[in-house]
């Protein structure tokens, strides 16, 4: 089946650690994008690309970095620089590079411990 | 700049009720609307868009939203729920010229009591 797959589901990060979490699809999408969930907050994008080997930030970039050297993947880097990563990771993707319609995995909750 | 409020933070119906959740918006030009439902745990499902033309548009699940331009509003609406729709709901916005920056509502949970 075609699909977004996020890894892992649950994961835990210590004090100045740096920590990535995978996004693939096998859509074989143009578009990808890193959005964060917190409780009783809509999604914020954090990172985006529309083709490989290029990507934007989005409104909440600091702290995060990404790479898109594939088609089918768009890791997320989650740095010590980000001092309240405890959230919800959402990963999506879109047939053109507009962005009509995103199609999501199913997430990665991130906590610090 | 762009917004998306969405009023009810929790809402609660009765198996078989119609349903009724809010969305307004603020956004210069004709916006795009986008309706998108999540599952605990879950990632996020289109349920419908609005990018012109007839203002009530059908979405999957038996969904349907109305735009309405004097109200800054897109609600959207079913006649009558069924359990299995109790999730998140969220609403967005994007800008005319490209959809990357959707901006979304804060969502309206809703329980569904049998």
């Amino acid at each position: 089946d075609g699909g977004i797959t996020q890894s892992p589901k649950y994961l835990f990060r210590k004090e100045g650690q740096n920590v990535t979490l995978s996004c693939e699809q096998n859509l074989n999408h143009d578009a990808m994008y890193w959005y964060r969930q917190d409780p009783g907050q809509g999604l914020r994008l954090i990172y985006y690309s529309q083709i490989v080997n290029d990507f934007q930030k989005g409104d909440i970039a600091e702290g995060y970095s990404v790479s898109r050297e594939k088609k089918e993947s768009f890791p997320l880097t989650v740095t010590s620089a980000q001092k309240n990563p405890t959230a919800f990771y959402l990963c999506a993707s879109s047939m053109t590079r507009s962005g009509e319609k995103l199609f999501f995995g199913s997430g990665t909750q991130l906590s610090v411990l | 700049a762009q917004s998306v409020t969405q009023p009810d933070i929790h809402i609660t119906v009765s198996e078989g009720a119609s349903l009724e959740l809010r969305c307004n918006y603020s956004y210069g030009a004709t916006p795009y609307l986008f309706w998108y439902v999540q599952s605990p745990g879950q990632g996020l499902q289109l349920l419908l868009k609005y990018f012109s033309g007839d203002t009530l548009v059908q979405g999957i699940k038996g969904f349907e939203a109305e735009f309405k331009r004097s109200q800054s509003s897109f609600n959207l609406r079913k006649p009558s729920v069924h359990w299995s729709d109790a999730a998140e709901y969220f609403c967005a916005v994007a800008h005319s010229g490209g959809y990357n920056k959707l901006i979304f509502g804060a969502g309206t949970r809703l329980a569904v009591h049998p």
